[in-house]
C-alpha cells in the first residue's frame, strides 16, 4: 500500500480563520513533507520532517505552522492566511528523508482563501 | 544551490509518435533523481528513481536514463492516456518546472 491520505480534499477559509490540514501514511516512512502548488507550476517544498523532527523549513511565513504528532501523521495549521495562499497543498512521505528514496504523494487539499 | 530545469515546457505528439523529455540538473553530489507524472488536480505519481550515470529504468512505454548532467524520459509510441505533466526532482524533492505532454489520437 503506497497511500498517503489527506483531509479535507477541499477547504474554503476566511482570512481570519484558523484551520488545519491533515495527512496520514501507514507505510512506515520516517520522512513527511508539505508542498504548495499553484496552477501550472511545480510543487514547491515548504517543510520536511525527518524522524518527527523538522529538518527543512523553506522560509515559509509563520501563518503556516507544521506539526508532526507521530511518524504516521502530519498536520499543517493555518492562521490569518492571504488570498495568494490559495493553492493545492500536497503531503508526501518517503522512507528516510535523505533525498535518496522516492516520495509518495497524497491527492492534495485544494485551499481557497476568501 | 541545487537547480533542476526541464524542457520542453509543453509537447504535443500524435499517438504513436515517440519523443524525449529532458531534465537538466546542477547539484552537489546527486543522491537521487526522480520522475513523476501528475494529472490535473491530483498529486504527483511516482515513476522512476535513478541514482548514477548510465542507469536506465523502464516501465511500459516509458524509459528513464541518467547522465552526469541530465536525465531523459523517453516515451515510445505514446497513447492519449499518457497525456499529463511529467516532473523530475532531486534530493529532498526539489522539482523542475515540468513538461506538459499532450498526445493526440
Amino acid at each position: 500500500d503506497t497511500e498517503v491520505t489527506q483531509t479535507p480534499k477541499h477547504l474554503v477559509m476566511g482570512m481570519t480563520n484558523k484551520k488545519s490540514l491533515k495527512c496520514e501514511q501507514h507505510m512506515g516512512h520516517r520522512a513527511m513533507y508539505w508542498y504548495k502548488q499553484k496552477a501550472k507550476k511545480p510543487p514547491e517544498l515548504m517543510f520536511v520532517y525527518s524522524y518527527e523532527k523538522l529538518s527543512i523549513n523553506e522560509s515559509v511565513p509563520s501563518r503556516f505552522s507544521p506539526e508532526c504528532p507521530n511518524s504516521s501523521l502530519l498536520n499543517l495549521h493555518l492562521h490569518a492566511l492571504q488570498p495568494e495562499d490559495s493553492a493545492l497543498y500536497l503531503c508526501a512521505s518517503s522512507h528516510r528523508g535523505q533525498g535518496n528514496t522516492e516520495a509518495f504523494f497524497g491527492q492534495g487539499t485544494r485551499l481557497t482563501v476568501v | 544551490e541545487d537547480q533542476v530545469t526541464q524542457s520542453p515546457e509543453a509537447l504535443r505528439l500524435q499517438e504513436g509518435e515517440s519523443s524525449s523529455l529532458n531534465c537538466s540538473y546542477t547539484v552537489s553530489g546527486l543522491r537521487g533523481l526522480f520522475w513523476y507524472r501528475q494529472d490535473p488536480g491530483k498529486g504527483p505519481e511516482f515513476l522512476f528513481t535513478l541514482y548514477s550515470a548510465g542507469e536506465e529504468k523502464e516501465k511500459e512505454r516509458l524509459k528513464a536514463t541518467l547522465t552526469k548532467k541530465e536525465s531523459f524520459l523517453h516515451i515510445t509510441a505514446p497513447k492519449p492516456e499518457d497525456s499529463a505533466t511529467y516532473l523530475c526532482a532531486v534530493h529532498e524533492f526539489y522539482f523542475g518546472t515540468g513538461t506538459s505532454l499532450t498526445v493526440i489520437p
